[in-house]
């Protein structure tokens, strides 16, 4: 079983929905919790990251965590032909010696038609 | 500021050949972490350097190594390449905490 899960898509959505994107984990150990962006042939680009449990919203964009359950979600409001692209979950724990490597999901592929 | 850069941006080897990718991190970043991404894997975490030592390393295979240098650019070699090392090899920089941020990566193609 891989550490991190996430649904692969492909999702279609019209131009306007809500999107909502998920990943579940299974390391309790996981304290960071991120998204990336990431469209054709380019890096992924960080959205947003929280840390532990709770919410956090930044424009059209709201994650949440619940550690109890050990999953994770993004929204997306009013999507745009813009959103279009794969979303990757990732996840990092605390390192004693400050290390920092992320956990990702395999991304989900998100299409907004206009 | 200018972005994680890296070179080349694609390459293409045959079996057995060796390969050196390099990564210059944001300025002022000192964290420099490698990741190889395919479709079937995704993204795993290769090793990051941080003031010019490996501070932490994932699952691959000796075949796969890496340095830093003073100015924290970095570079990754995979030597005997082998074709399951054809993937996107991207690298990240961080000022320090849990962000990340990629560069555009290195397209590898193993013949």
């Amino acid at each position: 079983q891989k550490e991190v899960e996430q649904d692969p898509g492909p999702l279609s959505v019209p131009e306007g929905a809500i999107v909502s994107l998920n990943c579940t984990y299974s390391n309790s150990a996981f304290q960071y919790f991120m998204w990336y962006r990431q469209y054709s042939r380019k890096g992924p680009e960080l959205l947003m990251y929280t840390y532990s449990s709770g919410n956090k919203e930044d424009g059209r964009f709201t994650a949440q965590v619940d550690k109890s359950s050990k999953y994770i979600s993004l929204f997306i409001r009013d999507s745009q032909p813009s959103d279009s692209a794969t979303y990757l979950c990732a996840m990092s724990g605390v390192h004693q010696t400050g290390a920092n490597n992320l956990f990702f999901g395999t991304g989900t592929r998100l299409t907004v038609i206009p | 500021k200018a972005g994680v850069t890296q070179t080349p941006r694609y390459l293409i080897k045959t079996r057995g050949q060796q390969v050196t990718l390099s990564c210059s991190p944001i300025s002022g970043h000192r964290s420099v972490s490698w990741y190889q991404q395919t479709p079937g894997q995704g993204l795993q975490f290769l090793f990051e350097y941080f003031s010019e030592t490996q501070r932490n390393k994932g699952n691959f295979p000796g075949r796969f190594s890496g340095r830093q240098f003073s100015n924290s650019r970095s570079e990754m070699n995979v030597s005997t390449l082998e074709l399951g090392d054809s993937a996107l090899y991207l690298c990240a920089s961080s000022p320090g905490g849990v962000e990340q941020f990629f560069g555009p990566g290195t397209r590898l193609t193993v013949l």
